[in-house]
């Protein structure tokens, strides 16, 4: 049984730039969440697939956006970078219906 | 709105004293509450759920629904039980794995 990895682990990016975030999820898996991380926060929701279509979205503006495959793996696309977006981002995958969440290690952005 | 609130950021128990982190919450329907565990170079991984009602690593967390608290107790603190701790709710609508978070409580056990 594989767990969920996420790609990039670490990468700077500057303001107005876009980046790609990806999630493998953990075998038997059909659903991905993404969580933001401040520094000193707990995990804030962002999204969930479920069906490679958005199923619950937090409070991020349309410049956060994602995608889920049929494989079930995952990206999370941020538009028009932010100093403010600079985060840890945690990608979820769980069985619908079970509400546990099995976390990855997260990719951590930095915007100059 | 639903939120989740861990009053301390940081507390320090020595080792075999009792440990009671602390998670109040507000939400308008029934929640779903959870205790995660981040361990250090660790991943965020769940530690318990009430509706387990389990004992995991000697910690238990009873959900008062009057005093709308979870919180996480053990009796004798553990110098491995030193990690970050996210207090956690969702719908308990089967399905809906929002989880809104707390900002957490770093607990030290001093050896």
């Amino acid at each position: 049984e594989t767990g969920v990895t996420q790609s990039p682990t670490h990468l700077i990016k500057t303001r107005g730039q876009q980046v790609t975030l990806r999630c493998s999820s953990q075998s038997g898996h059909n659903t991905v969440s993404w969580y933001q991380q401040a520094l000193g926060q707990g995990p804030q929701f962002i999204f969930q697939y479920y069906r490679e279509e958005e199923n619950g979205r937090g409070n991020f503006p349309p410049r956060f956006s994602g995608l889920q495959f049929p494989n079930y793996s995952s990206e999370l696309n941020v538009n028009a970078l932010e100093l403010d977006d600079s985060a840890l981002y945690l990608c979820a995958s769980s069985f619908r219906m079970a509400n546990v969440l099995t976390f990855g290690a997260g990719s951590r952005l930095t915007v100059l | 709105a639903q939120r989740v609130t861990q009053p301390e950021k940081l507390l320090s128990v020595f080792k075999g004293a009792p440990v009671e982190l602390k998670c109040n919450y507000s939400y308008s329907g029934s929640p779903e509450l959870f205790w995660y565990v981040q361990y250090s170079r660790q991943r965020l991984q769940l530690l318990l759920r009430h509706i387990s009602r389990e004992s995991i690593k000697g910690f238990t967390a009873d959900l008062n629904k009057g005093e709308t608290s979870f919180h996480l107790k053990k009796p004798f603190a553990q110098e491995e039980d030193s990690a970050m701790y996210y207090c956690a709710l969702t719908s308990s609508n089967f399905g809906n794995e929002k989880l809104t978070f707390g900002t957490g409580t770093r607990l030290t056990i001093i050896p």
